[in-house]
């Protein structure tokens, strides 16, 4: 499967725990961006890289949250001390820039509990 | 920041009708709209897009058209099938950056 792949699938964690999530954009795509999708809801964005660098973080992304792209390959993102508003899908997308289409992955589904 | 409208929230239709969603946008410098389906439990994925300097574009039996004027845009799907039962998004980006979503339609094609 040469598509974006997220690692894991799903992740369950307990309140004030750390989590870490991982994506794999398509080969060869400088451009990689996260969203976060809530139950019945748009994707909303929460950041994007060119290559390893990261050009723009949304206000919805509190200090709890970080993302790396160091070798402008793959990319973490990671949320500390979880909260139960954490609960949501995570997606991660590629594209190749100057194009326009992004790619989505399957997404990580992380439930707080 | 950009914001997408999105309606209806909901479509039901018979199979072999069409079905038509209908967006806004506020930025006016959004120049890219792409149309995502998304099927219980799954990524979303592309189904068409437009770009600002197109007025319409078509693939089979989707269409999507474009009104910078007024800051609008619509999905039309004919000869609907139980296959196209599914969560649509609107979306608009500037210059190949982030996507901001619309709030999602839920369409039911009924057999």
């Amino acid at each position: 499967d040469t598509g974006v792949s997220q690692d894991p699938r799903h992740k369950i964690t307990k309140r004030g725990q750390n989590v870490t999530f991982r994506c794999d954009p398509i080969s060869e795509h400088n451009r990689l961006y996260w969203y976060r999708q809530t139950l019945g809801q748009g994707p909303e964005f929460l950041t994007y890289f060119q290559n390893e660098a990261q050009l723009e973080k949304s206000r919805l992304l509190s200090d709890r949250f970080s993302a790396e792209r160091p070798k402008g390959s793959f990319s973490t993102l990671e949320i500390q001390r979880t909260e139960q508003g954490d609960s949501a899908m995570y997606l991660c997308a590629s594209s190749l820039a100057p194009q326009e289409t992004q790619y989505f992955g399957p997404g990580t589904r992380l439930l707080v509990l | 920041g950009e914001n997408v409208e999105q309606h209806p929230s909901t479509l039901s239709v018979q199979e072999g009708d069409s079905a038509v969603i209908k967006c806004t946008y506020s930025d006016s410098a959004s120049n890219y709209f792409p149309w995502y389906k998304q099927e219980l439990g799954k990524r979303p994925q592309l189904i068409i897009d437009i770009r600002s300097n197109v007025g319409e574009k078509k693939d089979q039996r989707i269409a999507v058209t474009l009104n910078k004027t007024a800051k609008h845009f619509s999905l039309h799907i004919t000869e609907t099938q139980p296959e196209d039962s599914a969560v649509y998004f609107c979306a608009a980006s500037k210059d190949y950056q982030k996507v901001t979503f619309g709030t999602g339609t839920k369409l039911q094609v009924i057999p």
